[in-house]
């Protein structure tokens, strides 16, 4: 089955730093990888998604790219705020209907001001 | 819209005890997922519902049953509870792919067996 890594476990950069989580898989039948964040005690709240048909997607300070060929992508945090502070998860899985998602183990982001 | 909803928020059971965690959606979804999360190894899927009227397994399905009761109800039945079912677990919804792959959260019930 998929298996997703995630690096690196914890991060910290200084606000208006940049912030980039990078994670692996292994089925290469996978092409959905979103990206999910989640607050201290909150629920997960996807923040950005792609799909294996696109290389790069941005949604202002964030940005995901995707290499199908080395089956890793990325999470780009531009520009990073204090309210970036939170645990961010990527997850994989086929798209298809009755979507399974397999995540990773997540990583703490901290934003020092 | 109230999301996904999900009861009780918080639970204490001694080993061996038995309950059933509830979660609605009233997004006209699809599918439905359960997840455990555990400090360390992010979200593992323990069932999900691609449509009503079918379960089906998921990473970590033992100790576990599930009831799609209809549409909007999936609910999560632990028989014999065990200390190493302590975790917070999170009931999703998603459209199935229709419209959107996108999935949606519960804001959780953290459990704890002693």
């Amino acid at each position: 089955g998929e298996n997703v890594e995630q690096h690196p476990s914890t991060l910290s950069v200084q606000e208006g730093d940049s912030a980039v989580i990078k994670c692996t898989y292994s089925d290469s039948a996978s092409n959905y990888f979103p990206w999910y964040k989640q607050e201290l005690g909150k629920r997960p709240q996807l923040i950005i998604d792609i799909r294996s048909n696109v290389g790069e997607k941005k949604d202002q300070r964030i940005a995901v790219t995707l290499n199908k060929t080395a089956k890793h992508f990325s999470l780009h945090i531009t520009e990073t705020q204090p309210e970036d502070s939170a645990v961010y998860f990527c997850a994989a899985s086929r798209g298809q209907y009755g979507n399974k998602l397999v995540f990773g183990a997540g990583t703490i982001l901290r934003v020092k001001s | 819209n109230a999301g996904v909803t999900q009861t009780p928020k918080f639970q204490v059971l001694k080993t061996g005890q038995s309950m059933t965690l509830q979660c609605a959606q009233d997004m006209n979804h699809n599918s439905m997922y359960w997840y455990r999360q555990d400090p360390g190894m992010g979200l593992r899927l323990i069932y999900y519902s691609a449509s009503e009227g079918t379960t089906d397994k998921g990473e970590v399905p033992n100790g576990y049953n599930v009831s799609r009761l209809n549409k909007r109800e999936f609910s999560l039945r632990l028989e014999s509870a065990a200390p190493s079912q302590t975790s917070v677990y999170f009931c999703a919804s998603s459209d199935g792919g229709t419209v959107t792959y996108e999935q949606y959260f519960g804001p959780g019930t953290r459990l704890t067996v002693t």
